[in-house]
């Protein structure tokens, strides 16, 4: 299967660190990205080739990929960070995107 | 600045057809792949299809191949999405996104979204 996995939700209090998943078989062997998406807006790359971050996005953001599993480290989360998360690799010739994970800072 | 600039959605009956421009402008727009995402009202993110930079190579998601047709006119730096026998399922915003030209596939870049509505 190359479907990827992402739970529906993550729930975080400001300040905390929010992991959020994305299960597939073999991800690991590709490199992973991922896109934030407010509520009304375009996706924004956060996290590409695993673990590298777009200039603009702040530090507090981390990746890492290995085996069937990518996850997206948020660290001192922070109330703007309440967005809705996406994974991203591909296989063959075919893009792939998980699920989508809808990160709440309470 | 790069920006991608889509156009075209609106409101089409069920079977009906559409064609989606991107013009694309701010880089070098014939070095990129450009694909195609949409998304659902309340749904997650999903791929449609790609050309690469000189438009001689596409590919097409299992679902839409065979309805969906992808191009490109450099000259114009714009990327068509042409989409026949709509459905309801079909309704969606549509984006333009540019693919890296860095390692691996990713996107760097998005556009605005069209939102495109099948519906009689």
């Amino acid at each position: 299967s190359n479907d990827l996995t992402q739970p529906p939700s993550v729930s975080v209090s400001p300040g905390q660190t929010a992991r959020i998943t994305c299960s597939g078989d073999n991800v690991g062997e590709k490199f992973a990205s991922w896109y934030q998406q407010r509520p009304g807006q375009s996706p924004v790359l956060v996290v590409f080739q695993d673990n590298k971050r777009p200039s603009g996005i702040p530090d507090r953001f981390s990746g890492s990929n290995s085996g069937n599993t990518a996850i997206l480290t948020i660290t001192g989360t922070q109330v703007l960070d309440e967005a809705d998360y996406y994974c991203q690799t591909w296989d063959s010739s075919t893009v792939l995107f998980g699920g989508g994970t809808r990160l709440t800072v309470l | 600045e790069v920006q991608l600039l889509e156009s075209g959605g609106g409101l089409v009956q069920p079977g009906g057809s559409l064609r989606l421009p991107c013009e694309a402008s701010g880089f070098t727009f014939n070095s990129h792949w450009i694909h195609w995402v949409r998304q659902g009202p309340g749904k997650g993110l999903m791929w449609l299809s790609r050309i690469n930079g000189d438009g001689n190579v596409a590919t097409y998601a299992r679902s839409v191949k065979g309805r969906f047709t992808i191009s490109r006119d450099n000259a114009k730096n714009t990327v068509y999405l042409q989409m026949e026998g709509l459905t309801a399922e079909d309704t969606a915003v549509y984006y333009c996104v540019r693919e890296s030209t860095s390692q691996g596939l990713f996107f760097d870049h998005w556009g605005q979204g069209t939102p495109v509505t099948v519906s009689s």
